[in-house]
């Protein structure tokens, strides 16, 4: 059975910074490419940076480029965000999820598998 | 940036009847369309890959149409499962979704 785990989320003051992770088991991370897509509260979904299932093409939203960057630790099963210099704008619920269903080849694709998310919120 | 315009907004139905949602790109994305189905407190389940392809275990009932800049979400007989808010999502430039149709009921 497919499953991530989001962590890492929490309350962060305005320019503050956080690291989200997301722990998979259940498929062979390696070979999947994997992807971050949030959620302001009440509003709909944004997809914010993709990555390769090697981890060397990292993709991002104009909207988070400069100030998020996406890895992943293939040793672990583990895909990463870090989020610096956040604003009130970037509070969300932020879903990791499997680029799918072309068996994870394609980075900027659909999402067939999706975590159950992580709020960040931004306030002072 | 492709946008995608989702409507109605909202859709007042009750179980047994037929939805029938509309997905429109700001230009053409031949068939690269997806659209998820999201309940409160859930995160989005693939439904339709592709304008047509129904993904791993979504039922029948659902079905989905169009091409280019036009597309749309069928549900014949709602389910009161069905209920919730459908997106729509492109993947022909970057990737980007529709704001989203409520489907509730009547």
């Amino acid at each position: 059975e497919v499953q991530l785990v989001e962590s890492g989320g929490g309350l962060v003051q305005p320019g503050g910074s956080l690291r989200l992770s997301c722990a998979t088991s259940g498929f062979t991370f390696s070979s999947y490419a994997m992807s971050w897509v949030r959620q302001a509260p009440g509003k709909g979904l944004e997809w914010v940076s993709g990555i390769s299932g090697s981890g060397d093409r990292p993709f991002y939203a104009d909207s988070v480029r400069g100030r998020f960057t996406i890895s992943r630790d293939n040793s672990k099963n583990t895909l990463h965000l870090q989020v610096k210099s956040l604003r009130a704008e970037d509070t969300a619920i932020y879903y990791c999820a499997i680029s799918g269903p072309f068996g994870g080849v394609i980075v900027l694709s659909y999402f067939d598998y999706w975590g159950q998310g992580v709020l960040v919120t931004v306030s002072s | 940036e492709i946008v995608l315009t989702q409507s109605p907004a909202t859709l007042s139905l009750s179980p047994g009847e037929r939805a029938t949602l509309s997905c429109r790109a700001s230009q053409s994305i031949t068939k690269y369309l997806a659209w998820y189905q999201q309940k409160p407190g859930q995160a989005p389940r693939l439904l339709i890959y592709d304008t047509s392809n129904r993904a791993t275990g979504i039922p029948t009932r659902f079905s989905g149409s169009g091409s280019g800049t036009d597309f749309t979400l069928t549900i014949n007989s709602l389910e009161p499962e069905d209920f919730a808010v459908y997106y729509c999502q492109q993947r022909s430039n970057w990737l980007s979704f529709g704001g989203g149709t409520k489907v509730e009921i009547k």
